[in-house]
């Protein structure tokens, strides 16, 4: 099993849509989450933490639960530019040391 | 110029040719990462480093060697390259706290 598991995608939404990625992971011990977006095998930049209580930016919010090992981000009001690749990681910490664990990706296309 | 930066951008080698590819960042951090991209697989991690001289595997480390003898630099040696080493090649860096990682810009190597 991967740590880090995405749908894939893509999602093809309309502007101003509502959509919602879902990433789960396998390591209970993982310490902390994030999401970041990629555009056209650009490097991948931060776009927020996720913590327990949940986070909003702007249009974005990401939210953890860790009893269901459980990462979401729903992105309201979807825009052009908001096409791009999504990606959970996680942040193991193991024997002192921190790795990052990445999903695959969630692919997002938002149409005129 | 601050930053991480990777060099070459663009690489082609032949199969059993060892090639280098290069990191650099400067802002000291302490963790960096190296990380192939592949269609269907997203970033999967090759070898991270903790510090200079500390080096572990990451899930992908086999035809890989890594060395850490400076802080700022983190250069990746594929020994002797095949063609299914042929990836984007990405390395970050962060500083084991905040755990934000920076990416440089990707190397697109092809072995042929």
């Amino acid at each position: 099993r991967k740590e880090v598991e995405q749908d894939p995608g893509p999602f093809n939404v309309p502007e101003g849509a509502t959509v919602a990625f879902n990433c789960t992971y396998s390591n209970s011990a993982s310490q902390s989450f994030f999401w970041y977006r990629q555009d056209c095998r650009k490097e991948p930049k931060l776009l927020m933490s996720v913590y327990s209580s949940g986070n909003e930016d702007g249009r974005f919010t990401a939210q953890l639960n860790r009893a269901s090992q459980y990462i979401s981000l729903l992105i309201r009001d979807s825009k052009l530019s908001d096409s791009a690749t999504y990606l959970c990681v996680v942040n193991l910490e193991n024997t002192g040391f921190q790795k990052l664990v990445f999903g695959t990706g969630t692919r997002l296309l938002v149409s005129p | 110029d601050a930053g991480i930066t990777q060099s070459p951008r663009y690489k082609i080698t032949e199969t059993g040719r060892q090639v280098t590819l290069m990191c650099h960042q400067t802002w000291s951090h302490s963790y960096m990462f190296w990380y192939r991209q592949d269609l269907g697989h997203g970033l999967r991690l090759i070898y991270y480093s903790a510090a200079a001289d500390i080096t572990d595997k990451g899930e992908v480390p086999d035809g890989y060697v890594v060395s850490r003898s400076k802080t700022e630099n983190f250069p990746l040696t594929l020994e002797s390259a095949t063609r299914s080493q042929t990836s984007v090649y990405f390395c970050a860096s962060h500083d084991g706290m905040s755990t934000e990682a920076f990416f440089g810009q990707g190397t697109r190597l092809t072995v042929v």
